[in-house]
């Protein structure tokens, strides 16, 4: 039973580019939520998603930042004109039904230049 | 919303057991996780206490008491391969389905 799988692993940008981030949730996991995690700091909630839906995206920026989960095909968390601020660990997690244990993937780390 | 406050570093000794302590506001939690973070991976889940007191799975133990917003995890038999980051996080309030975090503490074994 493959786990939560995130591409790319790691992803360089330059300022102003577009930053795509895929997250296929674990097997019968229907919930996906994206954290991200800045340097010596933890992990901060951004978005909890389920198919075709947002359901909370109070930890999400105003501006730039985007999340989709369609019905076929992986999670995405778009980041639009980059900055250096945003180069962190982004970590995408899913479960099977709200309020129980999240299961991590590995993480995308994004580097702005 | 919640604040989760934890050590940011231990030292321990491979062979010994350390404590690894977790506090947070009492308001609207609602169950408390730990996770383990080694460097430059994923959060791997370890347990999860919705109940006061004790549950022990093999090296590994967590505590709760919810009246006092105090959690613990407790390591046994240390080995070098625990030296890694430990990750204290419970849900935001009533309803939400948002994990706060703490910072996590580094936990150093030594020989």
């Amino acid at each position: 039973n493959a786990g939560v799988m995130q591409n790319p692993r790691h992803l360089v940008r330059r300022r102003g580019q577009e930053a795509r981030l895929r997250c296929s949730p674990m097997k019968g996991h229907s919930h996906v939520y994206w954290y991200r995690q800045l340097p010596e700091e933890g992990l901060k909630f951004m978005v909890y998603l389920q198919k075709e839906n947002i359901i909370d995206e109070s930890g999400m920026p105003k501006e730039r930042f985007s999340a989709e989960f369609p019905k076929e095909g992986p999670s995405i968390l778009r980041i639009q004109q980059v900055v250096r601020g945003d180069s962190a660990a982004y970590f995408c997690a899913s479960s099977p039904g709200t309020r129980n244990e999240q299961f991590f993937g590995p993480g995308t780390r994004l580097t702005v230049l | 919303g919640q604040n989760i406050d934890q050590p940011t570093e231990m030292t321990a000794t491979e062979g010994a057991i350390v404590q690894i302590n977790c506090t947070y506001q009492t308001s609207g939690f609602n169950g408390l996780f730990w996770y383990q973070q080694h460097a430059g991976e994923a959060p791997t889940f370890l347990s999860y206490n919705v109940l006061d007191g004790l549950e022990e799975k093999g090296r590994f133990s967590s505590f709760l008491s919810r009246s006092k917003g105090y959690s613990y995890l407790l390591l046994k038999e240390l080995q070098m391969k625990d030296s890694a980051s430990y990750l204290c996080a419970g849900y935001s309030g009533a309803g939400s389905y948002q994990l706060t975090f703490g910072k996590g503490t580094k936990l150093s074994v030594i020989p």
